[in-house]
């Protein structure tokens, strides 16, 4: 009964390959995110949808491409990797309640590049 | 999103409380203070949050000051699991993003 999840935990794979991560949330949120933490730690903001719009984009190079086929899903394709690719993604999710919007975030998905 | 400050590290003994401060001096009105936690590599965890009241719930107590230009989060019997990094963030709740800094490594000791 998870709440976000994401599959795969581990990602291994060549630089030049194309994968995608996986995002689910049984929470009945509207708002789905990606983040990204860099091997210094460092957590930042990729992408958002609502209702399957997307509604931010932040400066992420277009090889990275969000793709939400429904409001509980919310999956990241990433074309031609590069080893500064390598990095923890986690997939978020968020619904009003009360007053404020909070986010939930799920076990991340670390990518090697090798 | 207004930026927060944190120390970079603290330690509590086990049993003991952890209070962990943030300075916000530049917080909007309309910007509530959240505070999320990351055990390990694991993905962010949600604490507790907050706009002008003190705040409780089971895992933390959140105290602002009057004038919201600072707050603590409150552990109130630290344990081991309780070790992690811990973030202060400036958040309007409306679905935008959360932008996380640096943090405090709370290390909890026996």
């Amino acid at each position: 009964d998870t709440a976000v999840s994401q599959t795969p935990k581990y990602l291994v794979t060549q630089m030049g390959n194309d994968k995608s991560i996986k995002c689910e949330q049984n929470l009945g949120h509207d708002t789905m995110y990606w983040y990204k933490q860099d091997s210094k730690k460092f957590l930042k903001i990729m992408f958002s949808y609502n209702n399957k719009e997307l509604i931010i984009n932040e400066t992420v190079p277009n090889r990275f491409s969000p793709k939400s086929p429904d409001k509980a899903h919310l999956n990241l394709h990433i074309n031609s990797l590069e080893l500064g690719d390598s990095a923890v993604y986690f997939c978020a999710s968020s619904g009003l309640a009360g007053r404020t919007d909070t986010q939930y975030f799920g076990p991340g998905t670390r990518l090697t590049v090798l | 999103d207004a930026k927060t400050t944190q120390p970079t590290s603290m330690d509590c003994a086990e049993g003991r409380a952890a209070n962990l401060p943030c300075n916000h001096s530049t917080i909007s009105g309309n910007e509530y203070v959240y505070w999320y936690r990351q055990i390990h590599s694991q993905g962010p965890q949600y604490i507790i949050h907050g706009l002008k009241n003190n705040e409780t719930n089971e895992m933390a107590s959140l105290i602002i000051t009057e004038d919201r230009k600072s707050s603590t989060l409150i552990l109130p019997h630290a344990t081991l699991r309780d070790t992690a990094v811990y973030y202060c963030i400036a958040y309007t709740g409306t679905a935008s993003k959360l932008t996380f800094g640096t943090g405090t490594r709370l290390q909890v000791t026996l």
